[in-house]
């Protein structure tokens, strides 16, 4: 079945410095890949998505891009703020008749001043 | 632009009870899907209901029903409440039911079983 695997956190950064999750899927067909941030007490708030092979998603200098060579949609950011701390959950979505979104398990950012 | 609203924000429920949770989509939208939270994990898809029929449905049992009324908005209910039951619940709202179309997300309702 279709599924997200990410790593598993805390990832704890100290602010300025380089960020990295990562996330593989499995799916079948060609789905669009998704990154969600949640921060304390929020709901979900879409990040930044891709679409198809190679698409490269951006947001708020985040990047991810879309490797269907090695079903990857690594997160990334050249550099963290405290106000990035958060948890970051990938996810797909396969398409068809229906908008559901797979997420996996979800990484949590913190950032130290 | 209100954006998807939730209620309640929180809520207290005993082994065996009932609970209904409500949802109101963005403004213009017209597909409202729920998913529950549980606590460390990812969000998991319950059901999606478009035109007022539910359209598809995860791996969640029967005792999990909902409705989506003629305005959009949308009823969570759960019977027989479980300890495994507590959770976050979130509503999310798209547009036209389509594949890929953006889902916008609630802030959720804190169900606690005791």
């Amino acid at each position: 079945g279709n599924s997200v695997t990410q790593m598993e956190g805390p990832v704890t950064l100290s602010e300025e410095a380089f960020l990295t999750i990562n996330c593989t899927y499995t799916a079948t067909g060609y789905p669009s890949l998704f990154w969600y941030v949640q921060y304390p007490g929020e709901g979900l708030q879409l990040l930044l998505k891709a679409t198809k092979a190679d698409d490269k998603g951006s947001n708020k200098g985040f990047e991810a891009t879309y490797r269907k060579e090695t079903t990857s949609f690594h997160l990334e950011k050249g550099s963290v703020q405290v106000s990035d701390s958060a948890v970051y959950f990938c996810a797909l979505n396969y398409g068809g008749a229906t908008n559901k979104l797979i997420f996996g398990t979800g990484t949590l950012l913190a950032v130290q001043p | 632009d209100a954006g998807v609203t939730q209620s309640p924000t929180h809520l207290i429920k005993t082994r065996g009870q009932q609970v209904t949770l409500r949802c109101s989509p963005k403004s213009g939208h017209d597909t409202v899907s729920w998913y529950q939270q549980a606590l460390g994990q990812g969000p998991q898809f319950i059901f999606q209901y478009y035109e007022e029929e539910e359209r598809q449905r995860g791996n969640f049992p029967d005792r999990f029903s909902g409705h989506q009324f003629p305005n959009y908005s949308s009823e969570l209910n759960v019977n027989a409440l479980l300890l495994g039951d507590s959770a976050l619940y979130l509503c999310a709202s798209s547009l036209g039911g389509r594949a890929l179309n953006e889902q916008f997300f609630g802030p959720g309702t804190r169900l606690t079983v005791l």
